[in-house]
């Protein structure tokens, strides 16, 4: 397997633009999830998933982002409309049981995503 | 209160010596605790599990203190491969579910 593959690995937009984060992760993992970092906060949990169905969503900062995971192999997540303090860099992770020991959380490379 | 703390560093420490990272979480439930390891510009990468007992890989050594609410990460003999940011990782209990919460990570810089 590839490993959880990320799109795009770069965006540079402009302040108000949509913009959507796309994530394959690693098939048969059964769990997923969407992480941001920045230097000030470090890695923030956003959103998860357990057999596509969203678990918990409270780490969303506001109602401008969105995520979707239309099946197993496949999420998204959308920004809309996109603000400066929206630049960070996005990780999708997925995982069997992340709860249980030696089972590791595998991420993509992340999306380094910049709001001019 | 953050569910996850960690000193955020830099700690710089010289090639040989050993150096240890402290981290608490703030839910007394709280089921598994794991450290993982995030190198400049890359994805974070599991270094090692906690378990109850503690356990070591290695020049690696992890603890976890219940009664405290932390777990410790020692490193013996660091190398400079070692430098990096050391996240710790714990997952609370949610209703069956389980999610995986990270700390801000502590950044270790070895030097020659």
């Amino acid at each position: 397997d590839a490993g959880v593959i990320q799109s795009p690995r770069h965006e540079v937009t402009e302040m108000g633009q949509e913009v959507t984060l796309r994530c394959k992760p690693i098939s048969g993992h059964d769990y997923l999830f969407w992480y941001r970092q920045t230097m000030m906060r470090g890695l923030e949990l956003l959103i998860y998933f357990n057999n596509n169905v969203p678990i918990d969503d409270s780490g969303m900062p506001e109602d401008r982002f969105s995520a979707k995971m239309p099946n197993a192999s496949f999420s998204t997540l959308k920004i809309q409309p996109s603000e400066p303090r929206d630049s960070a860099v996005y990780f999708c992770a997925s995982s069997l049981d992340p709860g249980a020991a030696n089972t590791e959380a595998f991420f993509g490379q992340g999306t380094r995503l910049t709001v001019v | 209160r953050k569910e996850v703390e960690q000193d955020p560093g830099p700690f710089n420490v010289p090639e040989g010596a050993t150096v240890a990272f402290n981290c608490t979480y703030s839910n007394s439930a709280s089921q598994s605790f794991f450290w993982y390891r995030q190198d400049c510009r890359k994805e974070p990468k599991l270094l090692m599990s906690v378990y109850s007992s503690g356990n070591e890989d290695g020049r690696f050594t992890a603890q976890l203190n219940r009664a405290s609410q932390y777990i410790s990460l020692l490193i013996r003999d660091s190398k400079l491969s070692d430098s990096a940011t050391y996240l710790c990782v714990v997952n609370p209990v949610n209703t069956g579910f389980q999610k995986l919460v990270f700390g801000t990570g502590t950044r270790l810089l070895v030097s020659p």
